[in-house]
């Protein structure tokens, strides 16, 4: 079995510092994991995914995460925060492709001017 | 492409009625999922497909929903009769190879 912990279902930041959203994991085999945005009233929309290769995954709107197996982490990172990054982060985990993605409980992002 | 596409995006349903929520994958996605997200359990698997074929359908609460795949391009989660529990946004979401693409959701409120 899959799960996914995200530490923190509250997050507030000012405007300019840096974000950090936690994600642990648990995957019996090499997980694919993944980093999605929820917008008010919106879908989900992928940030970034790792699935083999480097550990350290670029995505959109200037958002990275580091895959650390020893650790069994994928934390989210942005150097500075913008206001439009206020939105809902849920990180997933699956075992291969089109398997069933299991989701964290989520975080909300609250940016202060 | 126009991306997942789910209909209707808001429904409001007397408890007791059936409901139907319609999902158009993305064209060539092999794996379609539903989802159900509220407040309390946050997002929940519901069922699952891959080609057309339903993989995993533990998280389907009850008989009283029922989810179909006649063809790869067309979706239905049907819940009957619904009751005010069941209010919350379902989403349906496609894959090619791991990345998956949502819709926008459909809410449902059962009054």
């Amino acid at each position: 079995a899959q799960s996914v912990t995200q530490l923190g279902s509250h997050v507030s930041v000012s405007e300019g510092a840096l974000v950090l959203l936690r994600c642990n994991y648990s995957s019996s085999v090499p997980p694919y994991l993944f980093w999605y945005v929820q917008y008010p009233n919106q879908g989900l929309q992928l940030l970034l995914k790792y699935t083999t290769g480097a550990t350290l995954v670029k995505g959109i709107n200037g958002f990275e995460a580091e895959f650390k197996k020893s650790e069994t982490s994928f934390h989210l990172t942005k150097p500075s925060a913008h206001m439009s990054d206020a939105a809902e982060y849920f990180c997933a985990v699956t075992k291969a492709a089109g398997n069933k993605l299991t989701f964290g409980g989520g975080t909300r992002v609250l940016v202060k001017p | 492409d126009a991306g997942v596409i789910q209909s209707p995006r808001h429904e409001v349903t007397e408890m007791g009625q059936e409901v139907t929520l319609r999902c158009k994958p993305i064209s060539g996605h092999n794996s379609l999922f539903w989802y159900r997200q509220t407040m309390m359990r946050g997002l929940e698997l519901l069922i699952y497909f891959n080609n057309n074929v339903p993989i995993d359908d533990s998280g389907m609460p009850e008989d009283r929903f029922s989810a179909k795949m006649p063809n790869a391009s067309f979706s239905t989660l049907k819940i009957q009769p619904s009751e005010p529990r069941d209010s919350a946004v379902y989403f349906c979401a496609s894959t090619y190879n791991t990345e998956a693409f949502f819709g926008q959701g459909t809410r449902l409120t059962v009054v």
